[in-house]
């Protein structure tokens, strides 16, 4: 079975400062994708960004990027100038890629951007 | 347009009630999910469903059935409604070999009293 970890519980940070969210997962298959989901008071969840384990380039969408260690099975997200609006729970999910495309969640990390 | 569409939004009822929650997606995905988010905001798989394929989750007790009357829609039933079945639902839905992203609807909030 496929486990994902996020130990941090909360986290805070300045507006305008840098973040990182850590995230480890285990698992012994080779073909899979990993995605990190923002869950704002709303309650939508929302695609941050989205990295395949085949692909060695480091995923960025804007202001976030990930670092994806395959071997090490981590997949850390950096958030940059960090803004009111990211204020929010992620949460860093893991599918493989067979029947079912099912995501397990980590436990989430609930993010605090002060002003 | 909204693309994952749930009703209701908030659900409260009494303990032993049978209820349902209807999902409805427009973006011609092919398969569809449900997830519970617990209290402590962890989120946990229930059901997979393609028009070929239904996986279940084996943690997911039997008073919870899905049911698709097409690609666009997977309604959950809930029998037996019990106090620990409180927790937001979601539906979501992807589509296989489109980068896997799940789009997720807005979540029922479901209150057992």
């Amino acid at each position: 079975a496929q486990t994902v970890t996020q130990s941090q519980p909360e986290m805070s940070v300045q507006e305008a400062e840098t973040v990182t969210l850590s995230c480890t997962y285990d698992t012994s298959e080779n073909n899979y994708y990993l995605f990190w989901y923002k869950q704002p008071p709303s309650r939508q969840m929302i695609l941050v960004i989205r990295q395949e384990a085949y692909k060695q380039q480091n995923a960025t969408e804007n202001r976030f990027s990930v670092n994806f260690q395959k071997a090490a099975k981590s997949f850390s997200l950096k958030i940059s100038d960090s803004q009111l609006g990211d204020t929010a729970m992620y949460f860093c999910a893991f599918t493989l890629l067979n029947a079912g495309n099912m995501l397990t969640f980590g436990g989430g990390t609930r993010l605090m951007v002060k002003p | 347009d909204t693309a994952v569409s749930q009703t209701p939004k908030y659900l409260v009822t009494q303990m032993g009630n049978d209820k349902s929650i209807k999902c409805e997606q427009n973006l011609g995905h092919d398969t569809m999910y449900w997830y519970k988010q617990d209290s402590k905001k962890f989120l946990k798989i229930m059901f997979s469903y393609n028009n070929k394929e239904l996986i279940i989750n084996e943690t997911v007790p039997n008073r919870f059935s899905p049911k698709s009357p097409d690609k666009a829609h997977l309604n959950l039933h809930i029998n037996s409604l019990e106090l620990g079945d409180s927790a937001v639902y979601f539906c979501a839905s992807s589509s296989l070999g489109y980068g896997y992203e799940q789009f997720f609807g807005p979540g029922t909030r479901l209150t057992v009293l």
